[in-house]
């Protein structure tokens, strides 16, 4: 069965520090990637996602995530945070069979401290 | 464009009720897909409905079901409401023709207490 797993259930990390969210996958199949970002009370939004080609993908809000086939993970990194990226992230995968059918991790929750 | 709606954006039920939500799709769009997020939880796909049948389902029971109308809007029914139930229900949509290639819009979801 496929599944991802965040291995992070809360991140805290003080404000303009860089923050790394991690994202590990299981599958047999080709996948595509993505994360989502929860502020409260919200939907989802997408941040970025991995199709194909370029391993190093870039999204909005200065986030930006690497594909690693070998390992299975998909961690999203930011440089320098902002008081506005507190939130909940989600990794995602969809398998080639599934179009658009979104198997989600547990989430990670980004406390920025001033 | 007014993205994806969902409403109401609350309700509280009691148990053994039976609840319908409602979703409106990104214009566009043609397919729409439901998730149930329990407190704490990543969505958890419960199905998908394209060209008003459903295409795909995740595993969830029976009790859970589901409508798309011409207009591709759509309804999500759970009948004999159990406390388990109690989740935020959040509907996407997307456009088949571009398969993974099209991202899916999530609505604010629907806010389900079942007490």
């Amino acid at each position: 069965a496929q599944s991802v797993t965040q291995l992070d259930s809360q991140v805290p990390v003080f404000e303009e520090a860089p923050v790394e969210l991690r994202c590990n996958y299981s599958s047999s199949v080709s996948v595509y990637l993505f994360w989502y970002v929860q502020y409260p009370n919200q939907g989802l939004q997408l941040l970025l996602k991995y199709l194909s080609g370029s391993t190093l993908v870039k999204g909005i809000n200065g986030f930006e995530a690497e594909f690693n086939k070998s390992q299975t993970s998909f961690h999203l990194r930011k440089p320098s945070v902002h008081i506005s990226d507190t939130a909940e992230y989600f990794c995602a995968v969809s398998y080639l069979q599934g179009a658009q059918k979104l198997v989600f991790g547990q989430g990670t929750r980004l406390t920025i401290n001033p | 464009d007014a993205g994806v709606t969902q409403s109401p954006t609350h309700l509280i039920k009691t148990r053994g009720q039976q609840v319908t939500l409602r979703c409106s799709p990104k214009s566009g769009h043609d397919t729409v897909s439901w998730y149930q997020q329990a407190l704490g939880q990543g969505p958890q796909f419960i199905f998908q409905y394209y060209e008003e049948e459903e295409r795909q389902r995740g595993n969830f029971p029976d009790r859970f079901s589901g409508h798309q109308f011409p207009n591709y809007s759509s309804e999500l029914n759970v009948n004999a409401l159990l406390l388990g139930d109690s989740a935020l229900y959040l509907c996407a949509s997307s456009s088949r023709g571009q398969g993974v290639f099209g991202e899916a819009f999530f609505g604010q979801g629907t806010r389900l207490t079942v007490v």
